[in-house]
């Protein structure tokens, strides 16, 4: 149980152009889901909170307009990197929190490498 | 803020010798989870902690959450090469909403 996936594991993408992620629950519901972004070698930054039928709450330093949350069910959360560049250039993890479990845990996906030319 | 200082960053070692990683904070958590994260993956839970002064054990890895619920150790016995892999810890606030992580020990064990 507590399966998070996500799609594409991998995308290139043109500078300038958008690219959507998803994160998806599988199989529990999950009222909070968590964008990550990790360089390599390095630890995970959380850049945004998605609650599901309300807005993103972000990090202090992540653009709101840049990287647009959008949470519409309790098993999908969406991130769209808008007109990106080389330096958005990451690896993106989602996690999910399960909405009935009683404890802190999350339970993240495999991830999506982007890579901006 | 809440911070959480991983130690050591980087830990290369020979089959079958032990090790500890450490976890540190100025902050109390809720509570606090130990990750594992292999090239290319996301990170899959190994354990949560959650009352100071708790141990758990997962086979060969030995979790320990210390007493003031501001620090946490992983112990592991024996490592094998399939230990090899980034080792994170995670704090969560008292809402337990959300999660502060280390950052991360990277394990190397040689054959």
């Amino acid at each position: 149980g507590a399966v998070v996936s996500q799609h594409p594991s991998r995308v290139i993408c043109k500078s300038g152009t958008s690219v959507k992620i998803e994160c998806r629950s599988l199989d529990f519901q999950a009222t909070t889901m968590f964008w990550y972004r990790q360089f390599p070698k390095q630890s995970l930054m959380l850049m945004a909170t998605s609650n599901e039928g309300s807005k993103a709450t972000y990090e202090q330093g992540v653009e709101k307009d840049k990287f647009l949350i959008n949470h519409a069910s309790l098993t999908l959360s969406t991130l769209t990197v808008t007109s990106a560049h080389p330096e958005d250039s990451s690896f993106y993890i989602c996690s999910a929190r399960p909405s009935e479990a009683g404890g802190d845990e999350q339970y993240f996906g495999p991830g999506t490498r982007l890579t901006v030319t | 803020t809440q911070l959480l200082e991983q130690s050591p960053q980087f830990l290369s070692i020979q089959e079958g010798e032990n090790l500890t990683v450490y976890c540190n904070s100025s902050s109390v958590f809720s509570s606090l989870q130990w990750y594992r994260q292999e090239p290319g993956e996301g990170p899959v839970l190994l354990v949560t902690v959650v009352t100071g002064g708790e141990v758990k054990k997962l086979k060969r890895l030995t979790f320990q959450f210390g007493d003031a619920r501001k620090d946490s150790s992983l112990h592991i016995t024996a490592a094998q090469p399939g230990d090899t892999g980034l080792y994170l810890c995670a704090g969560a606030n008292n809402a337990g909403n959300m999660l502060t992580f280390g950052g991360g020990t990277r394990l190397m064990v040689k054959p």
